[in-house]
């Protein structure tokens, strides 16, 4: 595998359910990043790790709980979700946290809360 | 943070050059200019990124107005599978360890043949 990859592609779950997200990078990145894409919404900005420690909560529901175990993983860990909560997240690496880095993104997992 | 402004939506012939503006007229000197696209129900996937020179690379050429105000994504000969979204961003500080991608709206490119 190459690049970075993301599990499950599609996941349906109920708002009473505990479901976990997980993104795998093979890129030797120390960077990793979780976002959020709702429909006809610019994607936002999660969590940022960097070297598995976190840098960046951006004001994000403590449903939503991330875990960085190394530099390779990250995990979006789901519960008690709201129908709102429907949406496509991606995941990316980056080499560094640096501006001048390029982040590569996942394919993304397709959430349905019902 | 410096914000980017985009038109929504732009329309291109197969083959032809697709010329797509962004305007970030409160750029920061250190701040970088990104462009990602995004196609249909996939990633993002990164373009090309630059400071303050034109930038090519085996995708597009990035052109930067020389008050770094402006930008310009160049697609030298659209193809249909160029159909996507595109995104000017401006990489902002993030805490004091790094940065952000900042996503607006982007510019809807139909290519059609």
């Amino acid at each position: 595998e190459t690049g970075v990859t993301q599990t499950p592609r599609h996941l349906v779950m109920g708002m009473t359910n505990k479901k976990s997200l997980k993104c795998e990078q093979h890129l030797g990145h120390n960077a990793m990043y979780w976002y959020k894409q709702s429909a006809k919404k610019p994607l936002e900005l999660m969590f940022v790790y960097s070297l598995e420690e976190r840098v960046e909560n951006n004001s994000v529901p403590s449903r939503f709980s991330p875990e960085c175990p190394n530099s390779s993983h990250l995990f979006l860990h789901l519960h008690t979700l709201q129908p709102e909560d429907s949406a496509l997240y991606l995941c990316a690496s980056s080499q560094a946290l640096a501006a001048y880095n390029e982040q590569f993104f996942g394919p993304g997992t397709r959430l349905t809360v019902l | 943070d410096a914000k980017t402004t985009q038109p929504p939506s732009m329309d291109c012939a197969e083959g032809r050059a697709a010329n797509l503006p962004c305007n970030h007229s409160t750029i920061s000197g250190n701040e970088y200019v990104y462009w990602y696209r995004q196609i249909h129900s996939q990633g993002p996937q990164y373009i090309i990124h630059g400071l303050k020179n034109n930038e090519t690379n085996e995708m597009a050429s990035l052109i930067i107005t020389e008050d770094r105000k402006s930008s310009t994504l160049i697609l030298p000969h659209a193809t249909l599978r160029d159909t996507a979204v595109y995104y000017c961003i401006v990489r902002v500080g993030l805490n004091q360890a790094g940065t952000a991608l900042i996503f607006g709206k982007g510019t809807t490119l139909s290519v059609s043949s």
